[in-house]
């Protein structure tokens, strides 16, 4: 299996961009998908694959994927955004799933 | 509407077993591969365990290989979990997930269901 990383806390100011990343060599094969999670809720799915939004969730919310890395780009942070942030994608074997170690984003 | 509701959860012993089920509605059960997702408390999701739509093929985290194991109702639309001989780190809220394509795994989770509590002490 392979591991995916990312900061353990990121905060940024109410209306501006912030930008969550999560790095490991499962992502150069398949896509990282990102799951939102504010306390005592299940994880929300939030993007998807390249650059894929399930409905419902604002275009504020964009995933993207370059080499090793990917990343959630938040644009116009807003105070609901507060939550813990988690990547997934299939490990190198394509047959399990690996999760980050999740992001507390913290709006200011 | 997808509907993933999760019983069985509770307070266990080390050692000894727990079955976990999910009851799925609102969707062609027997379509999408299935998976069990874990958070212990106060810490990150780690993925335990998928099912293939058909039932055939699962495939299961190193840390509960041989110890855990997923399987499916597609009859009564029940995704469920043994688990057995239960560890004190086992203790999670476990997530029923519905994968995101029919007929594959793709590994996007577009549905969860609500949680299960499952506590392991003596």
């Amino acid at each position: 299996s392979s591991e995916l990383t990312q900061d353990p806390a990121v905060s940024v100011a109410l209306g501006q961009t912030v930008r969550i990343t999560c790095q490991g060599d499962s992502v150069r094969k398949y896509y990282a998908n990102w799951y939102q999670q504010k306390p005592g809720q299940a994880p929300i799915l939030v993007s998807y694959g390249q650059k894929s939004r399930p409905s419902g969730i604002p275009d504020r919310f964009s995933g993207s994927n370059s080499g090793n890395t990917a990343s959630l780009t938040i644009t116009g942070v807003q105070a609901e955004d507060e939550a813990d942030y988690y990547c997934n994608s299939r490990d190198s074997s394509g047959n399990h799933l690996v999760f980050g170690g999740g992001t507390k984003l913290t709006v200011l | 509407q997808v509907q993933l509701v999760e019983s069985g959860g509770g307070v266990v012993q080390p050692g000894r077993s727990l079955r976990l089920s999910c009851s799925a509605s609102g969707f062609s059960f027997s379509s999408y591969a299935m998976h069990w997702v874990r958070q212990a408390p106060g810490m990150g999701l780690e993925w335990v365990a998928l099912i293939s739509y058909d039932g055939i093929n699962s495939y299961y985290a190193d840390s509960v290989k041989g110890r855990f194991t997923i399987s499916r109702d597609n009859s009564q639309n029940i995704l469920s979990l043994h688990m057995n001989n239960i560890r004190p780190e086992d203790t999670a809220v476990y997530y029923c997930v519905k994968d995101q394509r029919p007929l594959m795994f793709g590994g996007v989770l577009p549905d969860w269901g609500q949680g299960s509590l499952v506590t392991v002490s003596s």
